[in-house]
């Protein structure tokens, strides 16, 4: 089955600064790579996704990036807020299966 | 609409004691999830439904039971709880079609003692 890791565990970074999170996934079928946001005590919430015939996708602050050579996909988050402080969550799946893996996820801390 | 909700929110279980959490959807979702979460190790599958009516094994399925008798409702069992169960429970749904966001709900916190 797909297999995705996250990197890194913990990311802590000041106010302005840009944050990358990474992840590598297995199976070359998966073609579908949501990130999600965790806020303290909520479910997660989808922020952006990608599908494996894009390579780059923006939406405002937040990018995400894919290699499907490599089989890794990051998110770029420039200018961080505070707000912005959360466990994200990369996930990769075949389209249309429905069932997504998750990684381990990343808590992201922004320091004012 | 109220998307995704989760009952109940908090709950204190003794070993050996069952329960059943419920999981509701007013978004007209065909398939719907239970995962737990544990810290560092992400968001793991126990059982999901592709329709009303139909169940499948996630990733860790042992100590669960599931039911979908109606579209809108999944329900999580837990027949004889263990303090490994001690977990966050999050339920979550999505639409079939070419839209595969997860909506998730905000998540039961289960204590076994």
């Amino acid at each position: 089955g797909e297999n995705v890791e996250q990197h890194p565990s913990t990311l802590s970074v000041q106010e302005g600064d840009s944050a990358v999170i990474k992840c590598t996934y297995s199976d070359s079928a998966s073609n579908y790579f949501p990130w999600y946001k965790q806020e303290l005590g909520k479910g997660p919430q989808l922020i952006i996704d990608i599908r494996s015939n894009v390579g780059e996708k923006k939406d405002q602050r937040i990018a995400v990036t894919l290699n499907k050579t490599a089989k890794h996909f990051s998110l770029h988050i420039t200018e961080t807020q505070p707000e912005d402080s959360a466990v994200y969550f990369c996930a990769a799946s075949k389209g249309g299966s429905y069932i997504p893996t998750f990684g381990r996820g990343t808590s992201l801390i922004v320091h004012p | 609409n109220a998307g995704v909700t989760q009952t109940p929110k908090f709950r204190v279980l003794k070993t050996g004691q069952s329960m059943t959490l419920l999981c509701a959807q007013d978004m007209n979702h065909e398939y719907m999830y239970w995962y737990r979460q544990d810290p560092g190790m992400g968001l793991r599958l126990i059982h999901y439904s592709v329709g009303e009516g139909t169940t499948a094994k996630g990733e860790v399925p042992d100590g669960y039971n599931v039911s979908r008798l109606k579209k809108q409702n999944f329900l999580l069992g837990l027949e004889s709880a263990a303090p490994s169960q001690t977990s966050v429970y999050f339920c979550a749904s999505v639409a079939s079609g070419v839209q595969e966001t997860q909506y998730f709900g905000p998540g039961t916190r289960l204590l076994v003692l």
